[in-house]
């Protein structure tokens, strides 16, 4: 079955420094991987996704991921974080028996000035 | 493009009764999912549909159904609402519907549901 974990249920970081949220999947075949992030009482908002290709993505307000195979990990990162960062992060990915996503249980950004 | 609207925003219900929620996709989109969000159980998939089909559908009981129209706007229903179904009901689109499906899903506002 098809899965992905965040390990941290929350994540502190300073304005400015670099920021990591952590997301590991387990899947059998072809992994395709999803962030999405969510302000309060908002709607998933879509930041990238890796399909094939480079193993470093970019998406939306400069948050980046990187995909690693041998690691079975697709974390997400951003070099700079801003304080309007705060947010909760969930990683997904595609079932590939029907198309549904399937969601880690979310990582709670807090970014402090 | 107009993004992923839902109706109401709000409901507030009592046990024992039926709701209805509504979700317009994005112009173009022809695949609708619908997913439960609760501190709980996270963010769990109710179904999917395509072309006013259901394609797939999550673990929930016979209480929770959904239809697709033909302007691929679509309709969830949960009857005899139960306390523990109060939750952030959300509702994604995306061009198509597939099993390897590379598509991006992108989420409506979601509408809160209330059970008292």
């Amino acid at each position: 079955a098809q899965s992905v974990a965040q390990p941290e249920d929350q994540v502190n970081v300073a304005e400015g420094n670099p920021l990591t949220v952590k997301c590991t999947y387990s899947v059998s075949g072809n992994p395709y991987l999803f962030w999405y992030v969510q302000y309060p009482n908002r709607g998933l908002q879509f930041l990238l996704k890796y399909i094939t290709g480079d193993n470093l993505v970019k998406g939306s307000y400069g948050f980046e991921a990187e995909f690693n195979k041998s690691q079975t990990s697709f974390h997400l990162k951003k070099p700079s974080a801003l304080v309007s960062d705060s947010a909760l992060y969930f990683c997904a990915v595609r079932d590939i028996q029907g198309g549904k996503l399937i969601f880690g249980q979310g990582t709670e950004l807090s970014v402090k000035p | 493009k107009a993004g992923v609207t839902q109706t109401p925003r709000y409901l507030i219900k009592t046990r024992g009764q039926q709701v209805t929620l509504s979700c317009s996709p994005i112009s173009g989109h022809r695949s609708v999912s619908w997913y439960q969000q609760t501190p709980g159980q996270g963010l769990q998939f109710l179904f999917e549909y395509f072309s006013e089909t259901q394609r797939n559908k999550g673990n929930f009981p016979g209480r929770f159904s959904g239809r697709q129209f033909s302007n691929s706007r679509s309709e969830m229903n949960v009857s005899t609402l139960e306390l523990g179904d109060s939750a952030l009901y959300l509702c994604a689109s995306s061009q198509s519907s597939g099993g390897a499906d590379t598509d991006t899903q992108y989420f409506g506002p979601g509408t809160r549901l209330t059970v008292l």
